[in-house]
Parts: structure tokens; C-alpha cells; sequence
């Protein structure tokens, strides 16, 4: 099993629906979790970091970690066209090498 | 200048060429990487410096030599590259080594050719 996995989709959800992403992991990372943005040929932007089960909100966004499944998620509440990226998934490895998922791509149609 | 700044943010270069990468952090944070993008593959981070220390070096080719000169430049000397090099290099850096919040730069698009 990779260390973190992700659907590559393409996720495509309506405007201002609910995107959900998701993102399991190995035993070989720890957990501390991050959520990047990557827009079609820039660089990754980081826009959630969470470290302790549960969910943790910032404006549209809420991060969820569940640790007894493995599974960290993002959620994007009103979903908006600009908000169309591939979204990465990553995760501190145990010897504190940070790992990504390969990325979902998410579809935001107006 | 804020943030992450790299330069060229685009490089073609022959498999015999030399070309340098750079990479400066505006930010004040101690560690500096440097990863690879290929197309619909996940980042691989290539090199950790923390404090102008190399603390990882994870299976790059020798052909790619990084050099930290202080903690806000970072360099990657790129020399007989193929064209499976082709790909996004990413510098980012984050306040203390791994167990902080990575923030990357714009990249630099290199073609071999």
C-alpha cells in the first residue's frame, strides 16, 4: 500500500454543491495531514493542515481526520468554478519526509 | 519579494548542457527543499536542507547537485541530463524541517531535449 492514496477522479460536482475529497493512508505515516491546491500549471498552495482527530474549518473549507479509519478528507462547501484544481494530499512519514498523494482533480460547473 | 521566488520559470536545455536552478525563500524559515513534478505522478521530494545542511538526499542521480550557500538560496546544478528529466522542479521551504507547513515556489518547467 503507498503511503497515501487519492482517487484521481476527475470529482465533477455543480456550483455551489458540496466537493468532497478523499485521501487514505499507511500505517508508515503519522498524523500530521495536509491539503494542497494545485492549479493547472502553477504550484501547489497549501490550504489545510490538521493534526488531531476531528474536523477543523476555515471559511468554505473543513478538513476531517479520522484516525481509527485512516481517511483524511476535505470539504469545500459552496463550491465554485474558481475552485476547479487537482487537490494533493499529504502526510508526514514516519522520519519526517512529507508524502504525496498523486491528486484528485476536481471539476467545479457552473 | 515575497514568498518563494525561482528562477528560470522555464528552461529547455540540450543533454550535454550545464544550467543552474535557483531558488530564494523570503520568509525566514530554516529548511529548503527540492521536489520533481512529472506528469500524473506524485511530487518526489529530491533534496531536504536544513540550515544550509543537507539532511536528505532521496536516491537523486548525480547528474542533479544541489547546494544551500545560505538558508535563503537554494541551488540545483543540473548537468548530461535525459529527457526523462523533463518534468516541474519545485523549491519550497517551511520553518523548521519537515514538521511544518511546506510553502512552494512557482517552479521552474524544464525540457530536455
Amino acid at each position: 500500500q503507498k503511503e497515501v492514496e487519492q482517487n484521481s477522479g476527475p470529482l465533477s460536482v455543480p456550483e455551489g454543491a458540496i466537493a468532497s475529497l478523499n485521501c487514505t493512508y499507511s500505517d508508515r505515516v503519522s498524523q500530521s495531514f495536509f491539503w494542497y491546491r494545485q492549479y493547472s500549471g502553477k504550484s501547489p498552495e497549501l490550504i489545510m493542515s490538521i493534526y488531531s482527530n476531528g474536523d477543523k474549518e476555515d471559511g468554505r473549507f473543513t478538513a476531517q481526520l479520522n484516525k481509527a479509519s485512516q481517511y483524511v478528507s476535505l470539504l469545500i462547501r459552496d463550491s465554485q468554478p474558481s475552485d476547479s484544481a487537482t487537490y494533493l494530499c499529504a502526510a508526514l512519514e514516519y522520519g519526517n519526509k512529507l508524502v504525496f498523494g498523486a491528486g484528485t482533480i476536481l471539476r467545479v460547473k457552473s | 519579494e515575497t514568498g518563494v521566488t525561482q528562477t528560470p520559470r522555464h528552461l529547455v536545455m540540450g543533454m550535454t548542457n550545464k544550467k543552474s536552478l535557483k531558488c530564494e525563500q523570503h520568509l525566514g524559515h530554516n529548511a529548503m527543499y527540492w521536489y520533481k513534478q512529472s506528469a500524473k505522478k506524485p511530487l518526489e521530494l529530491m533534496f531536504v536542507y536544513s540550515l544550509e545542511e543537507r539532511v536528505e538526499n532521496n536516491s537523486v542521480p548525480s547528474r542533479f547537485s544541489p547546494e544551500c550557500p545560505n538558508s535563503s538560496h537554494l541551488f540545483l546544478h543540473l548537468h548530461t541530463l535525459q529527457p526523462e528529466d523533463s518534468a516541474l522542479y519545485l523549491c519550497a521551504s517551511s520553518q523548521e524541517t519537515f514538521d511544518y507547513e511546506q510553502y512552494f515556489g512557482p517552479g521552474t518547467r524544464l525540457t530536455v531535449t
